[in-house]
């Protein structure tokens, strides 16, 4: 595709709900990160696959959220029982291949939670 | 653990101007460096990408500088237009290798960028 889509843009979502956000990497690209981005503050990294293996999920807040990429491309983020410090924008970065620098990345998905 | 300051938080300026975003790092052993642009409601959209070795890279009206020794970069932007309104943050990749951790980026929290008519 011409870039990283992610689906939905924006999500409302009430306390406690689970909600999974997803993002479609550029074709090709072998690397894929997750951001959250809290307002008013820069994307702090949540995860990292290259093709379908989670090398790195350190970033992530809790064991309320998981991450999956099963077939290397398509990844999905979930995140279950949802709290009101989760709103935020969830970025998708995708990279051609671990050794090229360049991350692309989507639109996000602005998730509120209330 | 690496962290990126950006100064200053925020920053309005009339048309024409040149101005000067800056960012620093705690941890100088980094493998690169990245200025990107943020618009409302929109990802980032990368402006330059400064390897550890280098020390400037320019793309039209933008300049990036990398000291990398004390842990700053410098953002000059040229004759300032009222389309480079934005919020602009910097980001560092803090190593190389098989690790994962290795290829995150760590983001400064942003300069928001007014250019005014």
């Amino acid at each position: 595709g011409a870039g990283v889509s992610q689906s939905p843009r924006y999500k409302v979502a009430k306390r406690g709900q689970d909600v999974a956000l997803r993002c479609d990497p550029i074709s090709g690209h072998v690397s894929l990160f997750w951001y959250q981005q809290a307002l008013g503050q820069g994307p702090e990294f949540l995860t990292y696959f290259q093709n379908e293996a989670q090398l790195d999920k350190s970033g992530l807040p809790s064991d309320r959220f998981f991450a999956e990429r099963p077939e290397g491309s398509v990844s999905t983020l979930k995140i279950q029982r949802t709290q009101q410090e989760d709103s935020a924008v969830y970025l998708c970065a995708s990279r051609w291949r671990r050794d090229v620098n360049e991350q692309f990345f989507g639109p996000g998905t602005r998730l509120t939670v209330l | 653990k690496q962290e990126v300051t950006q100064i200053p938080a925020a920053l309005s300026v009339p048309e024409g101007e040149n101005l000067v975003l800056n960012c620093s790092f705690t941890d100088s052993a980094i493998y690169n460096l990245q200025w990107f642009r943020q618009d409302p409601g929109k990802g980032l959209t990368s402006l330059l990408l400064i390897q550890s070795s280098q020390r400037e890279q320019t793309s039209g009206r933008l300049n990036a500088s990398l000291d990398k020794s004390s842990g700053r970069s410098t953002l000059y932007i040229a004759a300032s237009q009222p389309g480079d309104s934005a919020t602009y943050l910097c980001a560092v990749r803090v190593g190389v290798g098989s690790g994962g951790s290795n290829y995150k980026l760590t983001f400064g929290k942003g300069t928001l960028l007014t250019v005014n008519p």
